[in-house]
């Protein structure tokens, strides 16, 4: 069964500090990857996906995300972190053959320190 | 705005009662999905139709039910409700077929059970 570990539900950066948060991933199966942010009340935005090409995978607002099968990771990352990337991001994998739900880690909170 | 509508955007019942959350997808979207995201549960799948048809089930009780109608809309029916169904319940849709397409997040309806 597939499944997504995020490491640490809060991480705090200043503004213009690297921001890096973690996802692994187990999965039995070439997996699809995805991160997604929701700002409070409102609900989920794609920000970037795997789905087995290239292994460096831009998103939007910057943000980024490696593929390294070696690691089963998928970790996000953005250079420089803004005020408005306050927000709590879910990782989630796809790919079981007979469905394409969606199966989330637990979030992980950002907070941006000016 | 990510094209799905969901109504209504806030519900307050009281348990034992039956409420129904409607969705609406994405313009020429066929899946639509289910998730329910509470604090102690996280984000968790529950349902998937594909145009008119059930795909898939998650973690859905037997006291939930949900369709999608011809037009592809579609309801959740939440019945006998309890303290614990209080939660942030999405829809998303997608073009469906594989789990590599991203799924499209409405803004959710909140359900307040006293």
């Amino acid at each position: 069964a597939q499944s997504v570990t995020q490491l640490g539900s809060h991480v705090s950066v200043s503004e213009g500090a690297l921001v890096l948060l973690r996802c692994n991933y187990s999965s039995s199966v070439p997996p699809y990857l995805f991160w997604y942010v929701q700002y409070p009340n409102q609900g989920l935005q794609l920000l970037l996906k795997y789905t087995s090409a290239a292994t460096l995978v831009k998103g939007i607002n910057g943000f980024e995300a490696e593929f390294k099968k070696s690691e089963t990771s998928f970790h996000l990352t953005k250079p420089s972190a803004h005020m408005s990337d306050a927000a709590e991001y879910f990782c989630a994998v796809t790919g079981s053959y007979n469905t394409d739900k969606l199966i989330f880690g637990t979030g992980t909170r950002l907070q941006v320190f000016p | 705005d990510s094209g799905v509508t969901q109504t209504p955007k806030h519900l307050i019942t009281a348990t034992g009662q039956r409420v129904t959350l409607r969705c609406s997808p994405r313009s020429g979207d066929l899946s639509v999905y289910w998730y329910q995201q509470s604090l102690d549960q996280g984000l968790q799948f529950l349902i998937q139709y594909y145009n008119g048809e059930e795909r898939a089930k998650g973690n859905i009780l037997e006291r939930f039910s949900a369709q999608q109608f011809p037009d592809l809309h579609s309801e959740l029916n939440l019945s006998s409700l309890e303290l614990g169904d209080s939660a942030l319940y999405f829809c998303a849709s997608s073009v469906g077929g594989t789990g590599a397409n991203e799924q499209f997040f409405g803004p959710g309806t909140r359900l307040t059970v006293l």
